[in-house]
Order: C-alpha cells, then structure tokens, then sequence
C-alpha cells in the first residue's frame, strides 16, 4: 500500500519569502514521487519527479523538492515566492516496474500575499 | 492540437439520468484514467484503461461505466446520476515508461 500525507490544507506566504510545502509518502516499495500544480479551474500540471535518480529534484518555475529517504519526506521549495504561484499543490506517490497507480495527497493551498 | 481534450467543461444534470463526460487523447499514450477531484479528499481514481479494451477500477467505481473502442477516446458514464457524484472529473493520460500523468482541463459536473 501507498499514501501520502501533506501537512497543511492553507499555507499562507508573503511575496518573496521561502515557499515549503511538506509530503510525507509511505510506500513498501522504493517510490516514485511527484509534485503537481493545479492553477484554478485548470487540470494537474507536472512541476517536478523524483525516480530514484538524483535526491534533489529541480522542477518548473523554479521549484525543487528533496527526498530524504530516512524521514519519508519529499518537500517542496521554493527560495522566493511570486504572485503568480498562488494555486494548489499536490504530491503524489507511485513506483517503479510499468506503469503503478498513482497515490493522489489531498491538497495544499498556497496563498502567497503581496 | 495535441493534448487531452475534455467535454463537456461543464454540465448540470438532474438526478437520476444518464451522462457521459467524453475524453480524448493525442500522443497515443496506452494509459488513460479518470479522477474525480472532491474537497478534502484530493484526486480519487474512478476507472483505468490499460489499452483499448482493456479497463479496471480504481478506487471509487461505484455507480461508473467505462469504454475504450479506440485508444484515443475514453468516455466516462454515469448511468443514473446523483448528487454524490457532483464534482470536478479529470480525465489523464500517460506514457508507462514516463510514469507520469498529464491530465485534461477537467468537467465540472453538478448533478441537481
């Protein structure tokens, strides 16, 4: 079984300060982890993927996310917040071997205030 | 244009009738899926299709009906609304070697 577990339904930022968004992810397999963004009335857009590869995953508009296997944690950062990353963030779990259903968290609203 | 196309975007249907929410792909990706996006509860997987003819449930199937004919489409039916099933759908896509989904723009169902 898999699961993942966002800390914080609302986090509030203020324009230019450092955005954390946290994940914690349970998985008895090595996982798969992502971050998506859904900007209103809009689908899931990919920002960035964590594949077993490098720890520290760079994504699009300048977000980046850590996985540190021994806190079971994938968060997601970003140094300096703009106006325009105001929108609802999700990570998600899968893993390796074809395709493996995807693990939805349910949701972390950033608010970031001028 | 290439890309996941959702239709309708929205819809408002009474309690009791059938509706399709229809889905159509591009890139030929083999995977397609549909979420249904509630508050508090994130994205919940309704059906997946491996490839055309080929489909499974996920984690809330109850009260859907899935085809895949061809690998670009996959409709979603609801064979007699209710008012549990008035919520955001998101169709996806994707490449298993990717492992990622790229999702539609979503239909925003209200069943009345």
């Amino acid at each position: 079984a898999q699961s993942v577990t966002q800390l914080g339904s609302h986090v509030s930022v203020s324009e230019g300060a450092l955005v954390l968004l946290r994940c914690n992810y349970s998985s008895s397999v090595p996982p798969y982890l992502f971050w998506y963004v859904q900007y209103p009335n809009q689908g899931l857009q990919l920002l960035l993927k964590y594949t077993s590869a490098a720890t520290l995953v760079k994504g699009i508009n300048g977000f980046e996310a850590e996985f540190k296997k021994s806190e079971t944690s994938f968060h997601l950062t970003k140094p300096s917040a703009h106006m325009s990353d105001a929108a609802e963030y999700f990570c998600a779990v899968s893993h390796s071997g074809g395709y493996q259903k995807v693990t939805f968290g349910i949701g972390t609203k950033l608010q970031v205030i001028p | 244009d290439a890309g996941i196309t959702q239709s309708p975007r929205y819809k408002i249907t009474e309690t009791g009738r059938q509706v399709t929410l229809m889905c159509h792909q591009t890139w030929s990706h083999s995977y397609m899926f549909w979420y249904r996006q509630d508050l508090g509860h994130g994205l919940r997987l309704i059906y997946y299709s491996a490839a055309a003819d080929i489909t499974d449930k996920g984690e809330v199937p109850d009260g859907y009906v899935v085809s895949r004919s061809k690998t670009e489409n996959f409709p979603l039916t609801l064979e007699s609304a209710t008012r549990s099933q008035t919520s955001v759908y998101f169709c996806a896509s994707s490449d298993p070697f990717e492992n990622q989904d790229t999702f539609g723009s979503g239909t925003r169902l209200t069943v009345v």
